[in-house]
């Protein structure tokens, strides 16, 4: 099972809007509605930001939404903030295993 | 509150069986729906799943890691227990455990995280 597709990096300066896509297959990001987000802080563990394409977990801010088209998906961040700062990863399920995540994604606020 | 915290020994010998223990509170692995994950991260690289188990006592696993990995549950002590044999220094990563919530589409993801335990394997 080969690892979702994400760009290395992604930036932005303060207030901006950025997109971080998700490249998958039909067997896995355009096959089911299972797309998550996590954000990793360095030295910290992973945060669930979105779950299922587009759903946001009590407490993440609505600045974060999820969207899918075909076989990519995309996490877009607006109205960026310094805190965004962090790596990004995208997961999907799979029609062999339960999950796959993505290459990870940079994101740094200029 | 769901908490879960990972513990393991932070060096291991290549060939030797990592033990790795996650314990849990805030939910019970009893109720249905519900999973415990592994998920391990090499420094500097991306997060890789390793295996989940779910209140039926359900096990999947990285299709690349099956042979060497069994996860199982004790859910009378909260506790969830993966082990990966064969251990090789590419191996050598953070392991974190994390909880997946009961979802109406059965579709998993993983919403609490523990903090992670490093895990270095060096002769």
């Amino acid at each position: 099972q080969s690892a979702l597709t994400q760009p290395a990096s992604v930036s932005g300066s303060p207030g901006q809007s950025i997109t971080i896509s998700c490249t998958g297959t039909s067997s896995d990001v355009g096959g089911y509605n299972s797309v998550s987000w996590y954000q990793q802080h360095p030295g910290k563990a992973p945060k669930l930001m979105i779950y299922e394409v587009s759903n946001r977990p009590s407490g993440v801010s609505n600045r974060f939404s999820g969207s899918k088209s075909g076989n990519t998906a995309s996490l877009t961040i607006s109205g960026l903030q310094a805190e965004d700062e962090a790596d990004y990863y995208c997961s999907s399920y799979t029609s062999i295993s339960p999950f796959v995540f993505g290459t990870g994604t940079k994101v740094t606020v200029l | 509150q769901i908490t879960l915290k990972e513990s393991s020994p932070s060096l291991v010998k290549p060939t030797q069986t990592l033990t790795l223990t996650c314990t849990f509170s805030g939910f019970s692995l009893s109720t249905s729906g519900v999973g415990v994950g592994w998920i391990r991260q090499p420094p500097g690289k991306a997060l890789e799943w390793l295996a989940l188990i779910f209140w039926t006592d359900d096990k999947r696993y990285s299709p690349s890691l099956k042979s060497r990995l069994t996860i199982t549950k004790d859910t009378s002590k909260n506790q969830v227990v993966l082990t990966m044999t064969n251990m090789d220094p590419v191996d050598t990563a953070t392991y974190y455990c994390a909880h997946n919530p009961p979802t109406i589409t059965l579709i998993p993801y993983f919403h609490y995280w523990g903090q992670g335990t490093l895990v270095t394997v060096s002769s």
